[in-house]
């Protein structure tokens, strides 16, 4: 079975930017979280979708926002880029009630 | 709410040498527990898990025991490797399976 893939895996941004990064989550997989992690704060939660709907959201500004597809792929997007949204971005999938597994993650880098 | 505590690192040990990363939870349900692991430049990886009180989680050498008396879910391998060089990271989940919850991640190298 494949796992979480996320494309791309990195990318370089101007501030001021806009930038949609996505996740495809293993094959029967409805939950798709996602998180930043950075050097500073480490592992931070983003937000959570299932069945297209998001169910949790962390302590981000509106700034960054989500949405998952009818086949549970999942994009998240983040207007007017600022340097500190230079960060390592996971994507993760889980079937209901179980272990998150975990993409390779999307470089972004900040100019 | 639900939070994870962790061992701070980092942590630096000779190759053999045991290896302790403590991890102490605070939550109001009965949570499930993971520790992944997490290997430059590449996503977190699932290590190992364990759902109710008293269960052992085991994988590759690493153990860890679900202790609910004292909150803890202490991650331990009897023989570390140069290979296990890694960050670690301790983890529950809600009772829904909703919401993760990660600690601040333990950074271990070995060296020969």
């Amino acid at each position: 079975k494949a796992g979480v893939t996320q494309t791309p895996r990195y990318l370089i941004k101007t501030r001021g930017q806009q930038v949609t990064l996505s996740c495809s989550p293993i094959s029967g997989h409805r939950s798709v979280s996602w998180y930043q992690q950075t050097p500073g704060q480490g592992l931070q939660f983003l937000f959570e979708y299932f069945s297209e709907t998001q169910r949790n959201k962390g302590n981000f500004p509106g700034r960054f926002s989500g949405r998952q597809f009818s086949n549970s792929r999942s994009e998240m997007n983040v207007s007017t880029l600022e340097l500190g949204d230079s960060a390592l971005y996971l994507c993760a999938s889980s079937l209901w009630e179980s272990e998150q597994y975990f993409g390779p993650g999307t470089r972004l880098t900040v100019t | 709410g639900d939070s994870v505590t962790q061992m701070e690192g980092p942590v630096t040990l000779s190759e053999e040498a045991f290896l302790t990363i403590n991890c102490t939870y605070t939550a109001t349900g009965y949570p499930s527990l993971f520790w992944y692991v997490q290997y430059p430049g590449e996503g977190l990886q699932l290590l190992l898990k364990a759902t109710k009180a008293d269960d052992k989680g085991s994988n590759k050498g690493f153990e860890a025991t679900y202790r609910k008396e004292t909150t803890s879910f202490h991650l331990e391998k009897g023989s570390v490797q140069v290979s296990d060089s890694a960050v670690y990271f301790c983890a529950l989940s809600d009772r829904a399976g909703n919401q993760f919850y990660f600690g601040t991640g333990t950074s271990l190298t070995v060296i020969p």
